[in-house]
């Protein structure tokens, strides 16, 4: 079965203080993994996709990497307005649609 | 700019109600998706079309139904509404290729 699991489920930050969140999946023959921040209330918003394990991307303080079984997100000296949900999802084995993971809540204070 | 525009932020309807979601995108995209998203369950797929009056069902599909006549728009169909579908709904188009989704801003409908 596809499946994706995040870690941790939330994790609270001082500024500038850089962490990881864990994406990790199964799913057969990967076709993408994909990296989404969502505020309150709102939809999400896309950030990165990943197609191939050693492959990285970076946006601001946000850099995503892939291995064979997880993806990590790294957070680089964050502030408080990187507070968010992140959520993580793949394409499921037919390549129709998206499986999301339960995300990430961030919490960055000053 | 890319956009998914949801026809409502915010629905409030009563148990038995037929209710209707609309999801309009510009981006000239085939595939449609309509997820809900509930506290400690993430994001569920409803259902999802690949092209004009084509859909298949997602993970979740009962008391739902979809339409999907033109290909910038798809509905989403609560045939009789029950409390159990308050919940936060989000709408999502895809290229051919299905790389990266954008999503709507979402409707959080409350069924009373």
């Amino acid at each position: 079965e596809d499946q994706v699991t995040q870690s941790p489920e939330a994790l609270r930050l001082q500024e500038g203080e850089s962490s990881s969140l864990n994406c990790s999946y199964t799913v057969s023959g990967l076709r993408g993994l994909f990296w989404y921040r969502q505020d309150p209330g709102k939809g999400p918003e896309f950030l990165f996709t990943l197609y191939s394990a050693g492959e990285e991307k970076e946006k601001e303080r946000l850099k995503a990497t892939l291995t064979k079984k997880e993806s990590f997100l790294h957070i680089t000296a964050p502030k408080p307005e990187d507070s968010a949900t992140y959520l993580c999802a793949v394409l499921n084995q037919a390549g129709t649609a998206l499986i999301f993971g339960k995300g990430t809540t961030l919490s960055v204070s000053s | 700019d890319v956009k998914v525009t949801q026809s409502s932020r915010y629905l409030v309807k009563r148990t038995g109600e037929k209710v209707f979601l609309e999801c309009v995108q510009d981006m000239d995209h085939e595939n449609m998706f309509w997820y809900r998203q509930d506290p400690g369950l993430g994001l569920r797929l409803i259902y999802f079309s690949y092209d004009v009056k084509m859909k298949e069902k997602g993970d979740i599909p009962e008391g739902y139904s979809v339409s999907r006549e033109k290909k910038e728009r798809f509905s989403l169909i609560l045939e009789s509404a029950s409390t159990n579908q308050t919940s936060m709904y989000l709408c999502a188009s895809s290229g051919q290729s299905n790389t990266e989704a954008f999503f709507g801003q979402g409707t959080r409908l409350t069924v009373v």
